[in-house]
């Protein structure tokens, strides 16, 4: 079975700043799907970014980019010029690749990583 | 115009009561779940439904039984509702294995 770890339960960065949220994950799998989700106070979960193993090159959506390591099994979002609003808990998430399989389609989390952003 | 919406977004109910939690999507997808996010934010599948038929059927309770009538709707129904249930549901959707699950806000159920 998959696991998905993040070890940082809490991380703190200050305003304008650059802070990077670690994941980890086990799998015997070669082809998957990764995410991180954002989940602020008001509950919602937010896809941020996605990246598939398949591809070398790491996925990147405006302020949030991702450092994929496939050897490694590491999986860490960087936030570049927080922002307030950035404030929330953040996901790590695995989904397979398998095909033929609904089991493949689930999502696998990690326990999060809550982040405050400081004046 | 929402994508993935939940009814009702809270739910406060006695133990032993029976309780049900609606969602609906109008992304076209064929492929809805159910999580539930315990007290400590820990997000666990439960269900999942491709095209009306149960597909993921994790180890829950049988208390606990989704319905969709449609692949645009997905139904939980909870009987004899425990302590334990309190938690906050979440739905979500996807095309099949191919994009990211979009989720509803989620629906926070408190046991008295």
């Amino acid at each position: 079975a998959q696991t998905v770890t993040q070890s940082q339960p809490e991380m703190s960065v200050q305003e304008a700043e650059t802070v990077t949220l670690s994941c980890t994950y086990d799998t015997s799998e070669s082809d998957y799907y990764l995410f991180w989700y954002k989940q602020p106070p008001s509950r919602q979960m937010i896809l941020v970014i996605r990246q598939e193993a398949y591809k070398q090159q790491n996925a990147t959506e405006n302020r949030f980019s991702v450092n994929f390591q496939k050897a490694a099994k590491s999986f860490s979002l960087k936030i570049s010029d927080s922002q307030l609003g950035d404030a929330a808990m953040y996901f790590c998430a695995y989904r397979s690749g398998r095909r033929g399989t609904g089991t493949a389609s689930k999502l696998t989390f990690g326990t999060g990583t809550r982040l405050q952003v400081t004046l | 115009d929402t994508a993935v919406s939940q009814t009702p977004k809270y739910l406060v109910t006695q133990m032993g009561n029976d309780k049900s939690i609606k969602c609906e999507q109008n992304l076209g997808h064929d492929t809805m779940y159910w999580y539930k996010q315990d007290s400590k934010k820990f997000l666990k599948i439960m269900f999942s439904y491709n095209n009306k038929e149960l597909i993921i059927n994790e180890t829950v309770p049988n208390r606990f039984s989704p319905k969709s009538p449609d692949k645009a709707h997905l139904n939980l129904h909870i009987n004899s509702l425990e302590l334990g249930d309190s938690a906050v549901y979440f739905c979500a959707s996807s095309q099949y294995r191919v994009q990211p699950q979009h989720f509803g806000d989620g629906t926070r159920l408190s046991i008295l």
